[in-house]
C-alpha cells in the first residue's frame, strides 16, 4: 500500500533560521500531495497541495516540490518564526476518488525566539 | 464557526465498555472521515463514507465500527473498548473529489483505563 515517510521530530530551530522538512512517498497510483499544519489543541489543517509532478505548492512563506522522479516532497521555509512551531504532516492522496489521504508520522517544529 | 463539531471532546472510558464518538459537520460535504491520532503513528485512517447510510472500512478499522446516517452525522463506535484504543480521534469532512482538502475536527481524546 501506500506509505509516507518524515523527518523524525522534534525540529529545534531558532528564529530566522532555515528550515527543511524531508518527506518522502510510495506509491503504485498517480497521487496529489499535502502538507499539513497542526497548532495545539486544534485539528489538523491544510499548508497546500500540489496535484501535479514537477509543480511547486506554497503558503504562509512555506513551499515544496513535487518531485515525481525522486519521489520527495520536501517542506521548506527561508526564516521560521516563533509562531510557525506546530506539527507539520506530509499526506499522500490515493486517487480513489475518495479523498482518502496516507499521513506521515508528523514533525514537531518548535521554534524559539 | 467551526464547521466539523467533534462530542465529546474528552472521554474516560472503561476497559469492555461501549464509546460513540459523534461528528457533526455544516460544510455540506459527501465525505466523511474518522482518523486516529498515536505519538509515533501519525494520523490513520479507521473508517470513512461518502454517502448517507453507508460506510467503508479504512487502513485499521479492527474493533472499530461506524454510522452515517445523515449527510451531516457520522459516529464511531467502539463496542468493547480497550486499553490499546487510548488516543486522539478526529473527523473530517471533504467535498467530492478532486479538491482532495479534508477539513478536520478538533479532536476527541480518549483514554480507556
Amino acid at each position: 500500500g501506500d506509505s509516507v515517510t518524515q523527518t523524525e521530530g522534534p525540529v529545534t530551530l531558532s528564529e530566522g533560521t532555515s528550515l527543511t522538512v524531508n518527506c518522502s512517498y510510495e506509491t503504485k497510483q498517480y497521487p496529489t500531495l499535502f502538507w499539513y499544519v497542526q497548532y495545539p489543541g486544534e485539528g489538523p489543517q491544510l499548508l497546500f497541495k500540489v496535484p501535479k509532478a514537477n509543480e511547486k505548492g506554497s503558503n504562509r512563506g512555506f513551499e515544496a516540490t513535487y518531485n515525481k522522479e525522486a519521489t520527495s516532497f520536501h517542506l521548506q521555509k527561508a526564516s521560521v518564526q516563533e509562531s510557525d512551531s506546530a506539527v507539520y504532516y506530509c499526506a499522500l492522496g490515493d486517487g480513489s476518488g475518495y479523498n482518502k489521504l496516507t499521513f506521515g508520522k508528523g514533525t514537531v517544529l518548535l521554534v524559539s525566539p | 464557526e467551526a464547521a466539523v463539531t467533534q462530542s465529546p471532546r474528552s472521554k474516560v472510558a472503561v476497559t469492555g465498555g461501549k464509546v460513540t464518538l459523534s461528528c457533526h459537520q455544516t460544510n455540506n460535504h459527501d465525505y466523511m472521515y474518522w482518523y486516529r491520532q498515536d505519538t509515533g503513528h501519525g494520523l490513520r485512517l479507521i473508517h470513512y463514507s461518502y454517502v448517507a447510510d453507508s460506510t467503508e472500512k479504512g487502513d485499521i478499522p479492527d474493533g472499530y465500527k461506524a454510522s452515517r446516517p445523515s449527510q451531516e452525522n457520522f459516529s464511531l463506535i467502539l463496542e468493547l473498548a480497550s486499553l490499546s484504543q487510548t488516543a486522539v480521534y478526529f473527523c473530517a469532512s471533504s467535498d467530492r473529489w478532486p479538491t482532495g482538502q479534508l477539513y478536520f475536527g478538533e479532536g476527541s481524546k480518549l483514554t480507556v483505563l
